[in-house]
């Protein structure tokens, strides 16, 4: 199975701030993976599909890169409504998996 | 709009069985692979499992594996999930989703005596 590594599990950031959030892959996924974003009590909701892409009608604030086994989540000015559990997960391979989740928060 | 909606959710006993469903709208679902993922309380998210198109492939993860089947009624527009010899361990909000988004709203899933 491939083990994905989230890092950090959680975060707490100014509004505007830089925000960067990291998935290792125990091995190479080429760049089959997604970013979610998960607010409180609802479902998950895609930001970024293959790696990098951006999901339609998500602020432009959110972007992916990354490939192989290294990809990162960043959200260039943090705002208020971004606070939620970001996953990332890989689906190049049976059993898809989710890395732990990001907690991200307001200072 | 696509809109998915899960039911079927409940309390039940361990070793009992229960049948989820997941109602699909604003889209063809037979053009689809379809899955299911969980969340345990507090928890983060796992991969259950997913069916192709034509429901012919269908794949789990080893924890459910022999106990859940993922099936599909195209024809109902539908997704199921039925689970058996439930476990405490299989607790957790259900989520039915078309490969890979939208996600529907989730089913509580409670296996406690």
């Amino acid at each position: 199975d491939i083990q994905m590594t989230q890092s950090p599990s959680s975060l707490s950031a100014s509004v505007g701030d830089r925000v960067t959030i990291t998935c290792r892959a125990s091995q190479g996924i080429r760049n089959e993976l997604g970013w979610y974003q998960q607010k409180p009590e609802k479902a998950p909701k895609r930001l970024i599909y293959t790696a990098s892409t951006l999901q339609s009608g998500v602020p432009s604030r959110f972007s992916g890169s990354g490939s192989g086994t290294e990809f990162t989540l960043t959200i260039s000015s943090l705002q208020p409504e971004d606070v939620a559990t970001y996953y990332c997960l890989q689906h190049n391979s049976y059993p898809y998996t989710f890395g732990q989740g990001t907690k991200v928060d307001i200072k | 709009e696509v809109h998915l909606v899960e039911s079927g959710g409940a309390l039940v006993q361990p070793g009992g069985s229960l049948r989820l469903s997941c109602a699909a709208s604003g889209f063809t679902l037979n053009n689809y692979w379809m899955m299911w993922v969980r969340q345990a309380p507090g928890k983060g998210l796992e991969w259950v499992a997913s069916i192709r198109q034509d429901g012919r492939e269908t794949y789990y993860v080893d924890s459910v594996k022999g106990r859940f089947t993922i099936s599909r009624d195209n024809v109902k527009n539908s997704l199921y999930l039925q689970m058996n010899t439930l476990r405490a361990e299989d607790t957790a909000v259900y989520y039915c989703a078309r490969v890979f988004d939208p996600w529907g709203q989730g089913t509580l899933v409670t296996v406690s005596s």
